[in-house]
C-alpha cells in the first residue's frame, strides 16, 4: 500500500523567512495530493492541493510542486507570520475518495517573531 | 460555514470502560471517517462509513466499533477501553475530495 514520508518532522524560521516542506510517497498510482494545516487545539483543514496533471499551483503566499518521476511534492510557504505556525500535514490519494487518503507524519512549523 | 463537531474536547476513561465518542456533520455529507493522530505517526484511518448502516474498516479497526444509524451522525465505539489507546480522535466527513474535521476528542485511559 501507499506509504507517505514527511520532513522535516519540525521546523523554525524567522519571520518573513521562507519555509518548505517536503514529502515523499510510494504509489505510482496516487494523483491526488493535498495539504492540510491544524492549528492548536483544531482539527486539520484543508489550504492546498495538486492533483497530477499539474506541477506547480499557487494560492497567495503558498504553492505546492509535484514531481511525479521521483513521487515527491513539496508546500512552500513564502513571507511566514506567526499564524502559519501549525502542524502541516502532506496526504497522498489515488483517487479523491477520503477513505483512501494516507497522512504523512505531519511537520510542526514555527515562527519566530 | 461547515461544521462537524464532536461531542467532547477531552474524556477520561477508566480501563475497560465502553467509550463512545459522537461526532455530526451539518453538511450532508455521505462519507465519515475516524482517525486516530498519535505524534510521529500523522493521522491513521480507523473506521469509514459511505452511507448510513455502512462501515468499512480502516487501517486501525481492532478494538474499535462503529455505528451509523443517521446520515449526519457517526460513532466511534471502544468496547473495552485500553491505556494504548489514549490518543486525539479525529472525525472527518469529506465532499468528494476535501475532508471537513472536526476540533478533535483527546482520551485518556487510566
Amino acid at each position: 500500500g501507499e506509504n507517505v514520508e514527511q520532513h522535516p518532522s519540525t521546523l523554525s524560521v524567522q519571520e518573513g523567512d521562507s519555509a518548505v516542506i517536503k514529502c515523499t510517497y510510494s504509489d505510482s498510482a496516487s494523483n491526488y495530493f493535498p495539504w492540510y494545516k491544524q492549528e492548536l487545539g483544531k482539527g486539520p483543514q484543508l489550504i492546498i492541493d495538486i492533483r497530477s496533471n499539474v506541477g506547480e499551483k499557487k494560492d497567495q503566499r503558498i504553492a505546492v510542486t509535484l514531481n511525479k518521476t521521483a513521487k515527491h511534492f513539496s508546500l512552500h510557504i513564502t513571507e511566514t507570520q506567526p499564524e502559519d505556525s501549525a502542524v502541516y500535514f502532506c496526504a497522498a490519494s489515488p483517487d479523491n475518495y477520503g477513505q483512501n487518503f494516507v497522512f504523512g507524519p505531519g511537520t510542526r512549523l514555527s515562527v519566530l517573531p | 460555514d461547515v461544521k462537524v463537531t464532536q461531542s467532547s474536547r477531552y474524556l477520561v476513561k477508566r480501563t475497560g470502560e465502553k467509550v463512545f465518542l459522537e461526532c455530526v456533520q451539518d453538511m450532508d455529507h455521505e462519507n465519515m471517517f475516524w482517525y486516530r493522530q498519535d505524534p510521529g505517526l500523522g493521522l491513521r484511518l480507523i473506521y469509514f462509513s459511505y452511507d448510513v448502516k455502512m462501515k468499512e474498516k480502516g487501517d486501525i479497526p481492532e478494538g474499535y466499533s462503529v455505528s451509523r444509524e443517521k446520515k449526519e451522525r457517526f460513532s466511534l465505539i471502544l468496547e473495552s477501553a485500553s491505556t494504548n489507546q489514549t490518543s486525539m480522535y479525529l472525525c472527518a466527513s469529506t465532499s468528494l475530495s476535501e475532508a471537513f474535521f472536526g476540533q478533535g476528542t483527546r482520551l485518556t485511559v487510566v
